[in-house]
């Protein structure tokens, strides 16, 4: 099973609004990414979170805040957003490496298409 | 920098053609991953190749390394196929993916 689910699919939301975005596999994965995606442009890497801890954050402003609370779950708690923000968010996941280890293959879900209005 | 091209950027092509996208990466780009972006935005895996060439159905992929550069092949192309194909390579000796710009490509009947 290869499969990465993310809910929403859809999410529209005011500026003043909370929401979150979650993503899930159950793949044994202990490495998950947050990417950003604007209409066509290729996807851009936002966070990574290995063995449920933070290692990567792309200087994105603290609108966004992540958060993984298991091996399994990833989410992206959305606060203040500008229509700016409006874009196709995507979760991926893959085995975690160790320092100095090769690459690993990335699976991604479908994303959450995310209107700011 | 890191860079990753793709060409060409856009590609019509008759049902049942043959095609071949290409990557070009610079020196702190490895293991490419080819993904096809349908319609709908779901990103598919289509191959991890760090090197060599790997076939799945009526795709293939070369990846040279040494020459920096990668190459997807499709054949008998059909409707299906359209979308958008990216390589991705990784980067920061980690798991870091940086994408091409992508080939938007359309296959008509």
């Amino acid at each position: 099973d290869t499969e990465v689910t993310q809910t929403p699919k859809h999410l529209v939301m005011g500026m003043t609004n909370k929401k979150s975005l979650k993503c899930e596999q159950h793949m044994g994965h202990r490495a998950m990414y947050w990417y950003k995606q604007k209409a066509k442009k290729p996807p851009e890497l936002m966070f990574v979170y290995s063995y449920e801890k933070l290692s990567i954050n792309e200087s994105v402003p603290s609108r966004f805040s992540p958060e993984c609370p298991n091996s399994s779950l990833l989410n992206l708690h959305l606060h203040a957003l500008q229509p700016e923000d409006s874009a196709l968010y995507l979760c991926a996941s893959s085995q975690a490496l160790r320092q100095g280890a090769e690459t690993s293959e990335q699976y991604f879900g479908p994303g959450t298409r995310l209107t700011v209005t | 920098g890191i860079q990753v091209e793709q060409s060409p950027p856009d590609l019509i092509l008759q049902e049942g053609a043959n095609s071949t996208l290409r990557c070009n990466f610079s020196d702190s780009v490895n293991n490419l991953q080819w993904f096809h972006q349908n319609p709908w935005g779901q990103l598919i895996n289509l191959f991890y190749i760090p090197s060599g060439t790997k076939q799945n159905g009526r795709l293939s992929a070369t990846t040279v390394a040494t020459e920096r550069y990668s190459l997807l092949y499709i054949s008998s192309s059909q409707t299906t196929d359209s979308g958008v194909y990216f390589c991705a390579g990784f980067t920061g000796g980690g798991n870091k993916l940086t994408f091409g710009t992508g080939t938007q490509l359309k296959v008509e009947l």
